[in-house]
């Protein structure tokens, strides 16, 4: 079962507007961790954030800003007055404290296209 | 500081042809894994390490081998490549054994297998 859901695939936006990603985790754990990474089109993967199942405080950092709701297992990322340098692809993913592998759990990704 | 390296960028390879991903890192961590990337799926685990000596298996192990026998190096190994190893491959690291600190992750390696 996929633990981790973005069910929009591509979100096109022309600049300076706002673009909310979804972001919609399942686990059983009471303690676990939830990311966003950022892939541009050069390919490397750049973390954005972290952030744990105790911490449920919004966090904004410049124009990116995050809304975790525990109550509906989801982790939504916002980009306020998007420019074309977001143009990427962005994954939310997840880690469970009861995970041997330690592996991240990633959803399929969204990805997004600002247009000048 | 390097961060975390791989080599190749790019390879292709035929169908049966072996290989090796090669990965690095400077940062001391002991817990380094290797994903592949398909469209569509996100990042899927293969294998990982908690330290020099000690690996195991991810959700997709099939078709590959790694060993740990330092700190820094973690190889990825294809046996016998099939089309459906056709991917980008990313080495991760950690310093913490356990959910939760951020992976470094390596620029990446591009295969195709024909």
């Amino acid at each position: 079962a996929q633990k981790v859901t973005q069910a929009q695939t591509e979100i096109s936006v022309v600049e300076k507007e706002d673009v909310t990603l979804d972001c919609v985790y399942e686990t059983r754990d009471t303690t676990y961790y939830l990311f966003w990474y950022k892939q541009p089109p050069s390919g490397e993967l750049v973390f954005l954030i972290r952030r744990n199942s105790f911490d449920e405080q919004n966090e904004i950092s410049g124009r990116y800003s995050w809304n975790f709701q525990k109550s509906t297992s989801s982790f939504n990322f916002t980009i306020t007055a998007s420019q074309v340098v977001d143009s990427a692809v962005y994954f939310c993913a997840l880690s469970e404290i009861t995970s041997n592998d330690y592996k991240l759990s990633f959803g399929a990704g969204t990805t997004v296209t600002v247009r000048a | 500081n390097a961060g975390v390296t791989q080599t190749p960028k790019f390879q292709v390879l035929k169908t049966g042809q072996s290989m090796t991903l090669q990965c690095a890192q400077d940062m001391n961590h002991e817990y380094m894994s290797w994903y592949r990337q398909d469209p569509g799926m996100g990042l899927r685990l293969i294998h990982y390490s908690v330290g020099a000596g000690i690996t195991d298996q991810g959700e997709v192990p099939n078709g590959y081998n790694v060993s740990r026998s330092t700190t820094e190096d973690f190889p990825l190994r294809l046996l016998s490549a099939a089309p459906s190893q056709t991917s980008v491959y990313f080495c991760a690291s950690s310093s913490a054994q356990g959910a939760g600190d951020e992976q470094f992750f390596g620029p990446g390696t591009r295969l195709t297998v024909l």
